[in-house]
């Protein structure tokens, strides 16, 4: 059974950068597309990115300006950097793998929450 | 951005019933739609992926319906664990988005 697992700092301060990497186990990170993800409190899901295990990224346009998605396949790992944060970027944030034709998101980490203040 | 939209937007249901989400999005997704639970503290997990296939290992009780625009998840016999916030996702293109999520409360 595939798992993931978010690190990083919980506190980052406004207009500084929010570092996160997630790393994978019991699986490996090739041949997949790995997400992110957050939840604001008190609201819905919003997807940040992908990148897929050759490196290849894409991102949600409202968010692209800022994030940066890279992968590391000798360390089975994937990393989130997104600038010059706000108090609007306070948020759980999870990684997730996004498989199958459907490019569901089927694994998922626990989540990880970063407050901007 | 493909618009998704979800009804209701909070449910009162109680054990044993019968529940219908509805999900529909701004455009044609064909059947690019996934279905979550999510509960709080707990990272989301997939129930229904391609609008009606079921997730290995999630109970046979969801249901998953739907294609082009209009979609639906339905739980034939509500269970305890039951209980939670449900998302619905559109993966047919670029970004990926969410509807606001149905909250599915114990009547």
């Amino acid at each position: 059974q595939v798992q993931l697992q978010e690190s990083g700092p919980g506190l980052v301060k406004p207009s500084e950068t929010l570092s996160l990497i997630c790393t994978v186990s019991s699986g490996s990170i090739s041949g997949y597309y790995w997400s992110w993800i957050r939840q604001p409190p008190g609201k819905g899901l919003e997807w940040i990115g992908y990148i897929y295990y050759d490196g290849y990224t894409n991102s949600n346009p409202s968010l692209k300006s800022r994030v940066t998605i890279s992968v590391d396949t000798s360390k089975n790992e994937f990393s989130l950097k997104l600038s010059s944060v706000t108090a609007a970027d306070t948020a759980v944030y999870y990684c997730a793998r996004q498989s199958g034709s459907y490019l569901q998101l089927d694994y998922w980490g626990q989540g990880i929450r970063v407050t901007v203040s | 951005d493909i618009q998704m939209t979800q009804s209701p937007s909070s449910l009162s249901a109680s054990v044993g019933d019968r529940v219908t989400i509805t999900c529909r999005a701004s455009q044609s997704i064909s059947s690019f739609l996934n279905w979550y639970q999510k509960k709080p503290g707990k990272a989301p997990k997939l129930l229904i992926y391609g609008a009606s296939n079921l997730q290995s290992g999630v109970p046979s009780r969801f249901s998953g319906s739907g294609s082009g625009a209009d979609f639906s998840l339905t739980i034939s016999s509500l269970q305890p664990e039951d209980f939670a916030t449900y998302y619905c996702q559109n993966t047919y293109g670029i970004p990926t988005t969410f509807a606001q999520g149905t909250r599915l409360d114990i009547k």
